[in-house]
């Protein structure tokens, strides 16, 4: 099985809908990321958990929040979905160790019309 | 803040050749590290290689090897004995080794597609 795992791998929703991304880790990593990629862009953080109880804003937060339900879920939503977040989102998990290796998950094909 | 630069949007290899990804970054730390990430057709993001600043050796994993060039903030990954597998989009990254709320994050360029011919 996957170490981190995305639902839904692809959605498309509608301008104004609120959408939930999530994401699961057996990895038993505290720091979790999430991040969306855009082509000519690369990929870019929107936000940062380094545990339960702390979550960061990162480079393009604006239109996002976060939810740290468990050490193993970060979720992401959309409270009203826009055309320019169609994009491929990813989440990332690391144990904060010495080499900062991040692992990530399958990613979640995000289209709002 | 830190940045990363990938000039080459598009690069493509005869399969068997050797091909070579440029990346470049900006930073005021001395202690950090860098990395090379493979993103397939799957979209799975995948760890080639990892460079410590602090070490001078380059880094190498089997037909991967990179050239860091700390005075110039260079940072590039030779692929060697190119194979159709190879073809995929390229990110270079940088993490902070420096504590705060930096340390651990990823900062990525813009990515370099891959493509290797038969």
């Amino acid at each position: 099985d996957a170490d981190v795992t995305q639902t839904p791998r692809n959605r498309i929703t509608k301008t104004g809908k609120r959408i939930m991304l999530e994401c699961s880790q057996t990895k038993g990593h505290d720091r979790m990321y999430w991040y969306r990629q855009d082509p000519g862009l690369g990929l870019r953080l929107i936000y940062y958990s380094f545990d339960v109880k702390d979550i960061n804003k990162g480079e393009i937060s604006d239109g996002y929040s976060v939810s740290r339900q468990a050490q193993a879920k970060f979720s992401l939503s959309l409270e009203s979905a826009i055309p320019n977040q169609t994009a491929l989102y990813f989440c990332a998990t690391s144990d904060g160790g010495q080499f900062h290796e991040q692992f990530f998950g399958p990613g979640t094909r995000l289209t709002v019309l | 803040a830190q940045t990363v630069t990938q000039s080459q949007p598009e690069m493509s290899v005869q399969e068997a050749e050797t091909v070579t990804l440029s990346c470049t970054y900006d930073t005021s730390e001395n202690n950090y590290y860098l990395f090379w990430y493979k993103q397939p057709p799957s979209r799975q993001m995948i760890l080639v290689i990892r460079q410590e600043a602090y070490k001078q050796q380059n880094a190498t994993e089997n037909r991967f090897s990179v050239n860091f060039q700390k005075a110039a903030k260079s940072f590039s990954l030779k692929i060697s004995d190119s194979q159709l597998g190879d073809t995929a989009m390229y990110f270079c990254a940088f993490s902070t080794n420096a504590g705060g709320t930096s340390y651990g994050k990823l900062t990525f360029g813009q990515g370099t597609i891959l493509t290797v011919h038969p």
